[in-house]
């Protein structure tokens, strides 16, 4: 069954330098998408993206963050300048568009990269 | 705004015994509702989805869940648990497709021999 990658599985990086996730979706998906997970607490929606373009970000996401689909095959997340309350487990996902009234198809989900600032 | 409560941090269970993790949703508008499992150092596995229809929807694994819209509740089921469904199991919802996900706290399940 195709899986959605990620890497690096585990990323240490100093305050302040900048990093960049890597997320490889499904390859016939079209909707991309970064969520993370500090430790002990829920899942957070950060953007998704579709047709090329942010469709929708949280207040997380603000001007430290960017996204970008670099060829036909990879999804990255950059932060600009980390900070310690950026350590958290990323998650990519992505889905299938499709219309009618199943076109709500699930999210799959990477393995996660878990950031570490220090 | 959207969002959902797991009342329950943790679920201990006999194996063998019925399971059921409990959820609650508010939307404004028709959910789209999901579950999701989260083994340890692994990404969120989808178990099952309710977009429209029958109101219990069957997923993977042995899972089921029940839409209740008066209840506003989407809880999860499986009638026989086992000692591997022990993990975490997370309840999400959105308002269309390609939208986000909001999930719940989790909840931890444990299901001892």
């Amino acid at each position: 069954e195709p899986e959605v990658t990620q890497t690096p599985s585990h990323q240490v990086t100093q305050m302040g330098q900048e990093v960049i996730l890597r997320c490889v979706p499904i390859s016939n998906h079209l909707y991309f998408y970064w969520y993370r997970q500090i430790l002990g607490q829920k899942v957070e929606f950060l953007v998704s993206f579709y047709n090329n373009e942010i469709s929708e970000k949280s207040e997380i996401f603000d001007d430290q963050f960017s996204v970008e689909r670099p060829d036909g095959s990879n999804f990255t997340l950059k932060i600009r300048s980390t900070k310690l309350e950026d350590s958290a487990m990323y998650f990519c996902a992505s889905s299938e568009t499709l219309t009618g009234p199943d076109s709500n198809q699930p999210q799959h989900f990477g393995d996660g990269t878990r950031l570490s600032i220090l | 705004a959207q969002s959902v409560a797991q009342p329950e941090d943790q679920v201990n269970v006999a194996e063998g015994n019925p399971l059921t993790v409990k959820c609650t949703y508010s939307v404004s508008g028709n959910p789209y509702l999901f579950w999701y499992v989260q083994y340890p150092n692994r990404g969120l596995q989808f178990l099952l989805k309710y977009i429209t229809g029958d109101n219990l929807v069957k997923g993977s694994y042995g899972f089921e869940a029940e839409f209740n819209k008066s209840q506003t509740s989407f809880h999860l089921k499986k009638p026989s648990a086992l000692v591997s469904d022990s993990a975490l199991y997370f309840c999400a919802v959105s308002l269309a497709a390609g939208n986000k996900l909001t999930f719940g706290g989790g909840t931890r399940v444990l299901v001892k021999p």
